[in-house]
């Protein structure tokens, strides 16, 4: 397919566990978003990557989550000792890089922490 | 701070009728942009529209198109001829700062607007 694509669509896991949540861009785009979506919220900004390095991280909540793309392509996500507040929606997006270039999502990883 | 805001929780409108769906935002970036996504049920985000804060013209995408008032700070999102694969939620967004690295988006809360037959 030549869209985003996202693995697991949906991920269930305990208190205290660590997930890796996958992104796969499309194809050429260089640019690539992370957002967290919780239930009736607009998305919130994480990470943005720029080739292999994260050009703007200021997002990430706190030092439990972490992201890598190590070849400038897909990304994954990290999150470590999960909780409870953790439990969102978690959209990958990717662009070419330009002022105007909208940003394409993926549909995005249903992560629930018990 | 930047910041938008979609002050209509829900809204509704006749099939074939046109609706207007209001975003208001601040910023004091001197260039920014402003988008429009539509989220359907399944979840997925998908782009409609693109407002540059020097574009000198609205923008219009076939039926959608963008009434930008810049003195107001408002992008408010315009959908004509209303069709019920149109009901959805939509999310106002923006991006300030269009020079270096900022290349973040803003989300307002969204409008959930429903078609009725």
């Amino acid at each position: 397919g030549a869209g985003v694509s996202q693995t697991p669509s949906n991920k269930v896991t305990e208190k205290g566990k660590y997930v890796e949540l996958r992104c796969d861009p499309i194809s050429g785009h260089t640019a690539l978003y992370w957002y967290r979506q919780s239930l009736g919220q607009g998305p919130e900004f994480l990470i943005y990557f720029q080739g292999t390095g994260a050009a703007d991280d200021s997002g990430l909540p706190n030092d439990r989550f972490f992201a890598v793309r190590p070849e400038g392509s897909v990304s994954t996500l990290k999150i470590q000792r999960t909780e409870r507040g953790d439990s969102a929606v978690y959209l990958c997006a990717s662009s070419l890089i330009g002022s105007n270039n909208e940003q394409f999502f993926g549909p995005g990883t249903r992560l629930t922490v018990l | 701070a930047q910041k938008i805001t979609q002050t209509q929780p829900g809204m509704f409108v006749q099939e074939k009728e046109a609706v207007t769906l209001d975003c208001t935002y601040d910023t004091s970036d001197q260039s920014y942009g402003l988008f429009w996504y539509k989220q359907p049920s399944s979840g997925e985000m998908i782009f409609l529209i693109y407002q540059g804060s020097y574009d000198e013209q609205n923008a219009t995408e076939g039926r959608y198109s963008l009434n930008f008032q810049k003195a107001r700070k408002s992008a408010n999102l315009v959908i004509s001829a209303s069709q019920l694969g149109d009901s959805a939620m939509y999310f106002c967004a923006m991006r300030g700062g269009l020079a270096g690295n900022n290349r973040k988006l803003i989300w307002g809360l969204g409008t959930s607007l429903a078609v009725n037959p």
